[in-house]
């Protein structure tokens, strides 16, 4: 079961969109439509940001979307503020009640 | 309010044995399977695995296999992951989580620091 591979780092200054990927493997990103992304800061639990691949839960902003296209997911900031700086996480099912998670992504707001 | 809510932090010598516990409520816990992932210090997050506390059924990620045991009680509503012989490469945070919507983890507990160290 590898990890699934995230670029280390992504940036944007306030007001802009950056969008990042979560590449996997057919037997789990692309082979079910249950990509989750969270969102950690330093010291804190992760928080679900986008569950579905797409879908947002009740309170998180519309300036975060997910999409996905074969093998790799993506999530995208839009209107990148301040308190968006962390660390992001994708995680998807991998089947008979497996998880796995992406290697993670340091979002900077310059 | 679904919340859970871990036991706090250990400080270990390698050999020793240990458990940390996850304690839910707001929900039925027999409903939702409970994940714990392993995150060590300045890395990314990794899934160990998960309970089902309804039949008590268990799945591992193959790097923790037999490194760990997962076990619930359901009459406290209660998770834990235990080790028998703890290891200095076991230090990190340590977080419960609940499998709601749709797969995801939905709901985290606070976390759980283990500190393993002669």
């Amino acid at each position: 079961q590898s990890a699934l591979t995230q670029p280390p780092s992504a940036s944007g200054s306030p007001g802009q969109s950056v969008t990042f990927s979560c590449t996997g493997t057919s037997s789990d990103v692309g082979g079910y439509n249950f990509v989750s992304w969270y969102q950690q800061h330093p010291g804190k639990a992760p928080k679900l940001m986008i569950y579905e691949v797409s879908k947002r839960p009740s309170g998180v902003p519309d300036r975060f979307s997910g999409s996905k296209s074969g093998n790799t997911a993506s999530l995208t900031v839009s209107g990148l503020q301040a308190e968006d700086e962390a660390d992001y996480f994708c995680s998807s099912y991998a089947g008979t009640n497996t998880l796995v998670f992406g290697t993670g992504t340091k979002v900077t707001v310059l | 309010e679904v919340q859970l809510v871990q036991s706090g932090a250990e400080v270990k010598k390698p050999g020793e044995s240990l458990e940390i516990s996850c304690k839910t409520s707001g929900y039925s816990f027999t409903s939702y399977w409970v994940v714990w992932v392993r995150q060590l210090p300045g890395e990314g997050l990794e899934w160990m695995g998960s309970i089902y506390p309804s039949d008590a059924a268990t799945r591992h990620n193959p790097a923790f296999q037999g490194q760990v045991t997962i076990s619930a009680d359901r009459s406290i509503s209660t998770a834990y992951l235990q080790w028998s012989t703890l290891r200095a490469s076991d230090t990190a945070m340590y977080y419960c989580a609940r499998r709601g919507l749709r797969n995801s983890l939905d709901v985290w507990g606070q976390g759980t620091t283990v500190t393993v160290s002669s």
